[in-house]
């Protein structure tokens, strides 16, 4: 099905450990981006890529990295995870201003 | 920078009701975009109404409509004839109308509704 996946689903890291969240559209959308989702705080965005070869930072980007692979590929980099990093994660892309979400990536960090 | 507030962190309504859920945004651009997304407890965000700012009409998408207010920068979501499946929390966001801006969203912190029988 035509959509936007997020690998994994959910995961445990211990603070300091490293990890890349994975996403990927199959909708040739240029724009693509990462937000995480917190109790009571809405959904925030972290980093975006409005085309391939760009990136710039969101709301809130500190303790984050991203590449932007290919027009397809959007991955988000956690270098030394701390638990404030505890978060759902949702990777989504835009055509036209329409958002299509991922089904999120739970993190935790204990 | 505009901010999205929802005031009302959880609501209820009965089956068949009718309920209201409020945003209020804060911007200095004149054309923009504004959406309600529902999240149910499968975490997926879905779609349901969208309104640009230059449309004095309000939107309709089946049991869903908005009563937008630009003057007030009011945009809130009406559900008729609510159902069981309409549980879930619901966002409203932002998006400017710019170029440049890369359709980034600028959500409220969200309403929960529940549907009780």
């Amino acid at each position: 099905n035509a959509g936007v996946t997020q690998t994994p689903k959910f995961q445990v890291l211990k603070t300091g450990q490293s990890m890349t969240l994975q996403c990927a559209q199959d909708m040739n959308h240029n724009s693509m981006y990462w937000y995480r989702q917190d109790p009571g705080m809405g959904l925030r965005l972290i980093y975006y890529s409005a085309s391939e070869g760009t990136t710039d930072k969101g709301e809130v980007p500190n303790g984050y990295n991203v590449s932007r692979l290919n027009k397809r590929e959007f991955s988000l980099r956690l270098e030394s995870a701390a638990p404030s990093q505890t978060s759902v994660y949702f990777c989504a892309s835009s055509y036209r201003g329409f958002h299509t979400f991922g089904s999120g990536t739970r993190l935790t960090v204990v | 920078a505009q901010t999205v507030t929802q005031s009302q962190p959880e609501m209820s309504v009965q089956e068949a009701e009718t309920v209201t859920l409020s945003c209020t945004y804060d911007t200095s651009e004149s054309d923009y975009y504004l959406f309600w997304y529902k999240q149910p407890p499968s975490r997926q965000m879905i779609l349901v109404i969208r309104q640009e700012a230059y449309k004095q009409q309000n939107a309709t998408e089946n049991r869903f409509s908005v009563n937008f207010q630009k003057a007030a920068k009011s945009f809130s979501l009406k559900i008729s004839d609510s159902q069981l499946g309409d549980a879930a929390m619901y966002f409203c966001a932002y998006r400017s109308a710019f170029a440049g801006t890369a359709s980034k969203l600028t959500f409220g912190t969200g309403t929960r509704l529940q549907v009780t029988l």
